[in-house]
């Protein structure tokens, strides 16, 4: 069964402190790793797509890299802003397989001014 | 706004009242997905759509739950008499590649 696990449950940063948040994941063929962010209150927003071990994407101040197991979210310089949940799923590779994302419980992260 | 659209954001309901929401997807996406998401969880796989086929259903899906998409467009879902326990933030989302882009949800709450 896919699975996935995201630590730490939560990550308090002061304002410009850099950190990561790490995605575990298990699956049958990994069609894609994702990675959202999630304000209270409201649905998931996207922010990137990984597809393979090495892959890197950047978007500001947020850093998305994959291995075979597991994926980091490094985040430089945090601003307050940057405070939310941020989600890691994973789609399967598989033939006929589910279509369907499997999220993990998300890092809860807070940037102190 | 060219988003997932989902209506309404909030409902109140009394236990063992039929409730429905709506999602309306990005125009031009084939599938549709539903989740739900309880408070300091990842949102939870209920059911997906390619056009108006419903491919796939979780197991989580009980026949309280129903999901419909009619011609491929909207779709909705459906709880039947409902239960303390289906509190929560029932989240819709459409793909037309890879990615997939989520509305900002109906947040159920059953008293």
């Amino acid at each position: 069964e896919d699975q996935v696990t995201q630590s730490p449950e939560a990550l308090r940063l002061q304002e410009g402190e850099s950190s990561s948040l790490n995605c575990s994941y298990t699956v049958s063929g990994l069609r894609g790793l994702f990675w959202y962010r999630q304000d209270p209150g409201k649905g998931p927003e996207f922010l990137f797509t990984l597809y393979s071990a090495g892959e890197e994407k950047e978007k500001e101040r947020l850093k998305a890299t994959l291995t075979k197991k597991e994926s980091f979210l490094h985040i430089t310089a945090p601003k307050p802003e940057d405070s939310a949940t941020y989600l890691c799923a994973v789609q399967a590779n598989v033939v006929n397989y589910g279509q369907n994302f499997v999220f993990g419980p998300g890092t809860r992260l807070s940037v102190l001014p | 706004d060219t988003g997932v659209s989902q209506n309404p954001r909030h409902k109140i309901t009394k236990r063992g009242q039929n409730v429905t929401f709506r999602c309306d997807p990005i125009s031009e996406h084939n599938r549709l997905y539903w989740y739900r998401q309880t408070l300091g969880q990842g949102p939870e796989f209920l059911t997906y759509f390619q056009n108006e086929a419903q491919l796939e259903k979780s197991r989580l899906l009980s026949d309280r739950f129903s999901a419909e998409r009619p011609k491929g467009s909207f779709s909705t879902l459906e709880i039947q008499r409902t239960e303390q326990g289906d509190s929560a933030m029932y989240l819709c989302a459409s793909r037309g590649g890879t990615e997939a882009f989520f509305g900002q949800g109906t947040r159920l709450t059953v008293v």
